[in-house]
């Protein structure tokens, strides 16, 4: 399967800031997910980003908030804009999943990028 | 529309112990089921899924579930827990292949106790 590389792993950000999370992933995929896995709560998908076309949202979330970037097949950005404390969640890379024994409709994640807004 | 519930966010075993962790979920069409296990400051990895071939579906690491239409469940469980399996498990639903289609359970975390 994908092997998905996220930075930063972790950081400290002050309200009102801004910070752009990366996505690498070792092959070409048509689709990266991004998710938003908030403390105590399930993972709740944020958007669909597809290389060369204006990411999908999800219910609950805006292009202003959460800008994405998709320029190649194999990389993926995702912005959470004008931070506040209920931000604070790790937020997760996804594609997937192909190679020996995935379906259509399994996912791989990175390692997710966990911030903290203060 | 499609839903989990997964029954205790926290479960302690003994090692060598019984693990059943437990998810019900919602669909009202024939459902795709899954369970993924995010070990610490890592992502998460599917653990196994049921696309209704055969109701009970063997996964790595020992754990095997079973699909029970009539009690709308797909409860996770392993013979014998290894310290190894200290993880948070998520029980995952969809209704349709896509996997911008999963809808994901709050999670167990599973410890285990020496």
């Amino acid at each position: 399967s994908a092997v998905i590389s996220q930075k930063p792993s972790r950081d400290i950000c002050q309200r009102g800031t801004s910070l752009t999370i990366q996505c690498q992933v070792d092959s070409q995929v048509t689709m990266m997910f991004w998710y938003r896995q908030q403390p105590g709560q399930s993972l709740t998908l944020i958007a669909t980003a597809n290389q060369g076309s204006e990411a999908t949202y999800e219910s609950g979330f805006v292009i202003d908030k959460f800008p994405i970037s998709r320029p190649n097949l194999t990389f993926s950005t995702l912005t959470v804009s004008n931070m506040s404390p209920e931000d604070s969640s790790i937020y997760l890379c996804s594609v997937e999943g192909f190679g020996t024994g995935d379906g259509a409709n399994v996912l791989t994640f990175g390692a997710g990028s966990r911030l903290t807004v203060l | 529309a499609q839903s989990v519930t997964q029954l205790g966010s926290h479960v302690s075993v003994s090692e060598g112990a019984l693990v059943l962790l437990r998810c019900n979920y919602s669909s009202s069409v024939p459902p795709y089921l899954f369970w993924y296990v995010q070990y610490p400051n890592q992502g998460l990895q599917l653990l196994l899924k049921y696309t209704s071939a055969a109701t009970l579906v063997k996964g790595i690491n020992g754990f095997e579930a079973e699909f029970k239409k009539s009690e709308t469940s797909f409860h996770l469980t392993k013979p014998s827990a290894h310290m190894s399996d200290a993880a948070e498990y998520f029980c995952a639903v969809s209704d349709r292949a896509g996997a911008n289609n999963l809808f994901f359970g709050t999670g167990t975390r599973l410890t285990v106790i020496p």
